[in-house]
């Protein structure tokens, strides 16, 4: 039984870049999540998905976030024009999504450090 | 609003101690409620969850009862391991499966 995959694991970038992360969930979960959890924090939450329809988007979205998970399984994180304050590790969870009490699942997340 | 507080670290016990880590929460409804752990240089893992008053969670030692007179669910184990040390975050999910609002957590450290 594979858990959730995160890749890369690490990724280190100057300021003003693009970066892509990338979740694959455990096989048939249909829930795919993304939070991100600076240093001394909780994990916020940023977006979901149910398949491949994104359901709900954080606040913390901001337009320089996009999400996408075009067939229902795995699920790519963007981040343009990257900021020193976007600087955390990104989580994916994933779970069921068949009843109320379903328990996610999380991936080791990617760490970002923006310089 | 909706929120999770839970007790500031870090937490520093003797191996064999007893523990408990505070959480209240904040929310509409009749929120499940959630422990995760997060080991050195792991992810998180779910530790225990209860989904309904009264009901009480319990895993590894572990327990925490949702109390939902005090808004509560207190984590608490009758003796600590050095494996236990790590960070406890408490969260809560509203009905349906929506995400988690998880507190800042507490860094827990167990010495021999």
């Amino acid at each position: 039984d594979t858990g959730v995959s995160q890749d890369p694991r690490h990724k280190i970038t100057k300021r003003g870049q693009n970066v892509t992360f990338r979740c694959d969930p455990i096989s048939e979960h249909n829930r795919l999540y993304w939070y991100r959890q600076t240093l001394g924090q909780g994990p916020e939450f940023l977006t979901y998905f149910q398949n491949e329809a994104q359901l709900e988007k954080s606040r913390l979205l901001s337009d320089r976030f996009s999400a996408e998970r075009p067939k229902g399984s795995f699920s790519t994180l963007e981040i343009q024009r990257t900021e020193q304050g976007d600087s955390a590790m990104y989580l994916c969870a994933s779970s069921l999504g068949q009843t109320s009490t379903d328990t996610q699942y999380f991936g080791p997340g990617t760490r970002l450090t923006v310089l | 609003g909706n929120s999770v507080t839970q007790m500031e670290g870090p937490v520093t016990l003797s191996e064999e101690a007893f523990l408990t880590i505070n959480c209240t929460y904040t929310a509409t409804g009749y929120p499940s409620l959630f422990w995760y752990v997060q080991y050195p240089g792991e992810g998180l893992q779910l530790l225990l969850k209860a989904t309904k008053a009264d009901d009480k969670g319990s895993n590894k030692g572990f327990e925490a009862t949702y109390r939902k007179e005090t808004t509560s669910f207190h984590l608490e184990k009758g003796s600590v391991q050095v494996s236990d040390s790590a960070v406890y975050f408490c969260a809560r999910r509203n009905s349906g499966n929506t995400p988690l609002v998880f507190g800042k957590g507490t860094r827990l450290s167990v010495i021999a």
